[in-house]
């Protein structure tokens, strides 16, 4: 069965570095996303990505983040100067479409450590 | 700005039990209800797709139902079981927007 995978599942970083989260969404989808949830808290909605452009941001995504496709496959959240507080795992879904029945699938995390 | 609550916070059951887990939200506007199971440190794995115009969905011992007028789902689960321990969360598809707003969750243990 098809399914999301990311990469790698655990990051740990000095605080200012730069990270790159990678993930390979389902092959015939369209729509990407990219979620964080901080332990213990809600998950959290970040971007939604569609035909090469950022479809939606939250106020959680500034200037410090950024998204990226750079191949058929590949869907990319960069994190510039990471603070203590991008502490937190984080989730790449994808859909076929948008709206209506459609289901957002998750990949299993990547858990980002500032230190 | 929609505001999902999900409750019990945490349940604990004998197995075998039958059990519900509430969901309410305050605004409407919404595509589709989408029911996740997580796992301690894991991701999130998706139960249920109820539509905005559906009442119910069923999978195996699963039932959620949605009542989008008075923003509230249930997820229903039949003869629990050990393995059915995990962190239940719903969460929104909303009609502005393309992004899904989650619950806090409902921490279930049920015990054998």
């Amino acid at each position: 069965e098809p399914e999301v995978t990311q990469t790698p599942s655990h990051q740990v970083t000095q605080m200012g570095q730069e990270v790159i989260l990678r993930c390979v969404p389902i092959s015939n989808h369209l729509y990407f996303y990219w979620y964080r949830q901080i332990l213990g808290q809600k998950v959290e909605f970040l971007v939604s990505f569609y035909n090469n452009e950022i479809s939606e941001k939250s106020e959680i995504f500034d200037d410090q983040f950024s998204v990226e496709r750079p191949d058929g496959s590949n869907f990319t959240l960069k994190i510039r100067s990471t603070k203590l507080e991008d502490s937190a795992m984080y989730f790449c879904a994808s859909s076929d479409t948008s709206g209506g029945a459609v289901e957002q699938f998750f990949g299993p995390g990547t858990r980002l450590t500032v230190l | 700005k929609q505001e999902v609550t999900q409750i019990p916070a945490a349940l604990s059951v004998p197995e075998g039990e039958n059990l519900v887990l509430n969901c309410s939200f305050t605004d409407s506007a919404i595509y589709n209800l989408q029911w996740f199971r997580q796992d301690p440190g894991k991701g999130l794995t998706s139960l249920l797709l109820i539509q905005s115009s559906q009442r119910e969905q069923t999978s195996g011992r699963l039932n959620a139902s949605l009542d989008k007028s008075s923003g509230r789902s249930t997820l229903y689960i039949a003869a629990s079981q050990p393995g059915d321990s995990a962190t239940y969360l719903c969460a929104l598809n909303m009609e502005y927007g393309n992004k899904l707003v989650f619950g806090a969750g409902t921490i279930l243990r049920v015990k054998s």
